[in-house]
């Protein structure tokens, strides 16, 4: 079974910018995966920050960018700021209507 | 403004049945795909289920299919999960997701409800 995968963690700088990525176990991903980000914060739902690889979800500043970077596709933050340090997640699209999630990834902003 | 408020969630016992709703407001529910995600207590994301604007397209994660049974009723602006033969392992808070696409197969999760909490305990 394809495993999605993300980094555990990863730390930025106030200011700097920080790409996480979202790959596969096997292959590549691609803009048929259709990957999305969400956001989360300890406690509450997750928040939608980018869908069908890079569409900004309405009211989502536009520091936040999706794209396909190698054979990954990539959430890029610039100008990190200290509310951006929580949890964030992908879904890819697998086929026959089956979404999986990669592990997330726990930002730090310091 | 998309409202999504999710309810039906409880404590019951391992291999009895639940059934959760969610209402939906703020959109055209029947012109988009709707999805089911869980999260257990401190960990990740799981999809569970989506289906199509007409119900036309329906898909399960392995964990629960067979078990679980996603529907729709658009002139209630309702989505349901039936939720049959649970386990301790089903555990988690359940968000309602609208979809970006009239198709579960597209687009990906836009709007996120609030999330309606599962416990299987006996």
């Amino acid at each position: 079974q394809t495993v999605v995968t993300q980094e555990p963690s990863f730390s930025v700088s106030p200011g700097g910018t920080v790409t996480l990525t979202c790959g596969l176990s096997s292959g590549s991903v691609s803009t048929s995966y259709y990957p999305n980000w969400y956001q989360q914060t300890p406690g509450q739902a997750p928040r939608t920050l980018i869908y069908s690889t890079n569409i900004r979800s309405s009211g989502v500043p536009d520091r936040f960018s999706g794209s396909i970077l190698g054979n990954k596709a990539a959430l890029t933050i610039t100008g990190a700021q200290a509310d951006d340090e929580c949890d964030y997640y992908c879904v890819l699209y697998m086929g026959s209507g089956i979404w999986v999630f990669g592990g997330g990834t726990k930002l730090t902003v310091l | 403004e998309v409202q999504l408020v999710e309810s039906g969630g409880g404590l019951v016992q391992p291999g009895r049945s639940l059934r959760l709703s969610c209402a939906a407001s703020g959109f055209t529910f029947d012109d988009y795909a709707m999805h089911w995600v869980r999260q257990a207590p401190g960990k990740g994301l799981e999809w569970v289920s989506g289906i199509s604007w007409n119900s036309g397209g329906m898909a399960y994660a392995d964990s629960v299919k067979g078990r679980f049974t996603i529907s729709r009723d658009n002139a209630k602006n309702s989505l349901y999960l039936q939720m049959n033969s649970l386990r301790p392992e089903d555990t988690a808070l359940y968000y309602c997701a609208k979809a970006a696409d009239y198709s579960n197969s597209r687009g990906g999760f836009e709007y996120w409800g609030q999330g309606t909490l599962v416990s299987v305990s006996s």
